[in-house]
């Protein structure tokens, strides 16, 4: 089965400074994907960016950019410029092909002014 | 507005109370999902569907059962609601891709909150 560990519960930041939340996974799978999920207080699941296992280069939206380390198993999201509406708890999900979003435990991410 | 539709959003039960969780969605999604969210867990999978008249279970389906009668609803229900259920439950669905898998990730509803007394 594979896991994922979000092992900072809660980070705060200051708005326009950068901040790093840290994923792992476990897998012996080769090929599946990578996820961060953003859910602010409205509680909608918003998908924030995703990382095909098979590429090599990281992913990047906007503000918003990965650093995926494979062979680590390391999955961390960037986020530059910190806005006051990146307040939110931010998930990190693995999916191999043929089976369900697994999730981490959540990282409460609070911007502060 | 396209998506995932849940009803109802808040409710409180009593304990052995039983209910059910509606899920519609309008973009001729194949799969759907049910997961509930716990503080500190993340969210887990209870039951999914990968097609009309299909269901399967995931990692917590004790307590629940499910249906997919139509392809855009999925039921869960709850026979006798215990205050281990009180959770955020959220629906999804998602597209297979050319592989077979979702791997252009999952649309979520928004959510219904259960608080079971």
């Amino acid at each position: 089965a594979q896991t994922v560990t979000q092992s900072q519960p809660e980070m705060s930041v200051q708005e326009a400074e950068t901040v790093t939340l840290s994923c792992t996974y476990d897998t012996s799978e080769n090929n599946y994907y990578l996820f961060w999920y953003k859910q602010p207080p409205s509680r909608q699941m918003i998908l924030v960016i995703r990382q095909e296992a098979y590429k090599q280069q990281n992913a990047t939206e906007n503000r918003f950019s990965v650093n995926f380390q494979k062979a680590a198993k390391s999955f961390s999201l960037k986020i530059s410029d910190s806005q006051l509406g990146d307040t939110a708890m931010y998930f990190c999900a693995f999916l191999r092909s043929g089976s369900r979003l697994t999730f981490g435990e959540g990282t409460q991410l609070t911007v502060n002014p | 507005n396209a998506g995932v539709t849940q009803t109802p959003k808040f409710r409180v039960l009593k304990t052995g109370q039983s209910m059910t969780l509606l899920c519609a969605q309008d973009m001729n999604h194949e799969y759907m999902y049910w997961y509930r969210q716990d503080p500190g867990m993340g969210l887990r999978l209870i039951h999914y569907s990968v097609g009309e008249g299909t269901t399967a279970k995931g990692e917590v389906p004790d307590g629940y059962n499910v249906s997919r009668l139509k392809k855009q609803n999925f039921l869960l229900g709850l026979e006798s609601a215990a205050p281990s259920q009180t959770s955020v439950y959220f629906c999804a669905s998602s597209s297979p891709t050319l592989t077979g898998g979702a791997e252009d990730g999952y649309t979520f509803g928004s959510g219904t909150r259960l608080t079971v007394v």
